[in-house]
């Protein structure tokens, strides 16, 4: 039973560079979320789908892009790496009033 | 604008010292207050939903209560496995279930 299931796990860039993150869940629910946790901060949420075929802006959505692959999937892209965005990426997935599920992360530096 | 707090940033406890963690808010409707457990390395965990002032939720040596501007989360007889972060997120309303954060208790358990 996998519940939410990101890759990779870890990543180093170098700024300018491009990659996507991944993320799956296997609990058949409606709306998947991207957030990130930096240090001294709160989760923050940077996109989320609340149905497969929406995306919408989160609190923090500059400098990242979504897409909703299908029920299952909810990759973030980051089109040109910046340090700023050095930080730790949670996916999350809900069902209509249930709690969040998250994963257990990607660890992203860009240097 | 949605905000919490919670408090204290960290606290350190001898095994079996019972305490409170506390999270303030501020929201124009609560729709829904959440506890979520954060282990090293791992993504939050969900513990408890609560939804109305005077409601009480108990697991294990947990207990979660809500007032009108903040909760808390009860801590009875702790052991070392309950060392974690403690983070708090409120919803407050909306169709797409979006949480706000606390920045979280880091609490350790000294045996």
């Amino acid at each position: 039973n996998a519940g939410v299931t990101q890759t990779p796990k870890f990543q180093v860039l170098k700024t300018g560079q491009s990659m996507t993150l991944q993320c799956a869940q296997d609990m058949n629910h409606n709306s998947m979320y991207w957030y990130r946790q930096d240090p001294g901060m709160g989760l923050r949420l940077i996109y989320y789908s609340a149905s497969e075929g929406t995306t919408d802006k989160g609190e923090v959505p500059n400098g990242y892009n979504v897409s909703r692959l299908n029920k299952r999937e909810f990759s973030l892209r980051l089109e040109s790496a910046a340090p700023s965005q050095t930080s730790v990426y949670f996916c999350a997935s809900s069902e209509v009033d249930q709690p969040q599920h998250f994963g257990d992360g990607t660890r992203l530096s860009i240097l | 604008e949605d905000q919490v707090t919670q408090s204290p940033e960290a606290l350190r406890l001898q095994e079996g010292e019972s305490s409170s963690l506390n999270c303030s808010y501020t929201v124009s409707g609560l729709r829904g207050l959440f506890w979520y457990r954060q282990d090293p390395g791992k993504g939050p965990e969900f513990l408890f939903t609560l939804y109305s002032a005077g409601e009480e939720k108990e697991k294990e040596r947990l207990k979660a209560t809500l007032t009108k501007k903040e909760s808390f989360l009860h801590i009875t007889a702790p052991k070392p496995e309950d060392s974690a972060t403690y983070l708090c997120a409120v919803d407050s309303g909306g169709s797409n279930y979006k949480l706000t954060f606390g920045k979280g208790t880091l609490l350790t358990v000294n045996p």
